[in-house]
């Protein structure tokens, strides 16, 4: 079975501070797929980043980064210099071969504090 | 470029009445997802279409079904409502049953009085 796991229920950090949500997966699929996606208070989901399990490049894009360690079947996300705006409930995605559905973990609330 | 279209965006409805949710994937696409996000929670997979055809079934109640049509637009319709209805409903859409390739619409908030 396909489980994702995110520890944290809710981070509250201060401005220009960095900040990593974590995210843990299962699979047994050797083809797979990680996603985070971004839910503001609006309630739209949206798309930051999707990594195939035969890509295990660390990618950044602006103030984000990826780490994807495939040895500790992790894929955090990394927040630099934070902003307001990115408050949000965070969540990360799995799937695979097995079945065509995401599976999402809990999510992770980011509060950032002016 | 064309997204997902989801209508109605916001629908409150009465315990015991019927609701019909409907999804306009991006054009081409043939796949459709629906996904139910109860407050506070993660999305939860309904039911998924490709080509018209009912490809996974996930935790979707009796009381709800769901079809796709010609066009590849899909309705959800959910009878005799109760309160733990009330959520967000996605719809994705997909190309070719690329399950990981997902667009989501901006959703259905949906209220159950």
């Amino acid at each position: 079975a396909q489980k994702v796991t995110q520890a944290q229920t809710e981070i509250s950090v201060v401005e220009k501070e960095d900040v990593t949500l974590d995210c843990v997966y299962e699979t047994r699929d050797t083809t797979y797929y990680l996603f985070w996606y971004k839910q503001p208070p609006s309630g739209e989901l949206v798309f930051l980043i999707r990594r195939n399990s035969f890509d295990e490049q660390n990618e950044i894009s602006g103030r984000y980064s990826w780490n994807f360690q495939k040895s500790t079947s992790s894929f955090n996300f990394t927040i630099t210099a934070s902003q307001v705006v990115d408050s949000a409930v965070y969540f990360c995605a799995l799937t695979g071969d097995s079945n065509y559905q995401l599976i999402w973990g809990a999510g992770t609330k980011l509060i950032i504090k002016p | 470029a064309a997204g997902v279209i989801q209508s109605p965006r916001h629908l409150i409805k009465e315990k015991r009445e019927t609701a019909t949710l409907k999804c306009y994937p991006i054009p081409r696409h043939d796949t459709v997802y629906w996904y139910q996000q109860g407050p506070g929670q993660d999305p939860q997979f309904l039911i998924s279409f490709y080509e018209k055809m009912q490809s996974d079934k996930g935790s979707i109640p009796d009381r709800f079904s769901a079809q796709q049509f010609s066009d590849y637009h899909s309705e959800l319709n959910m009878s005799s409502l109760e309160l733990g209805d009330s959520a967000l409903y996605f719809c994705a859409s997909s190309l070719e049953g690329n399950y990981n390739e997902q667009f989501f619409g901006p959703g259905t908030r949906l209220t159950v009085l």
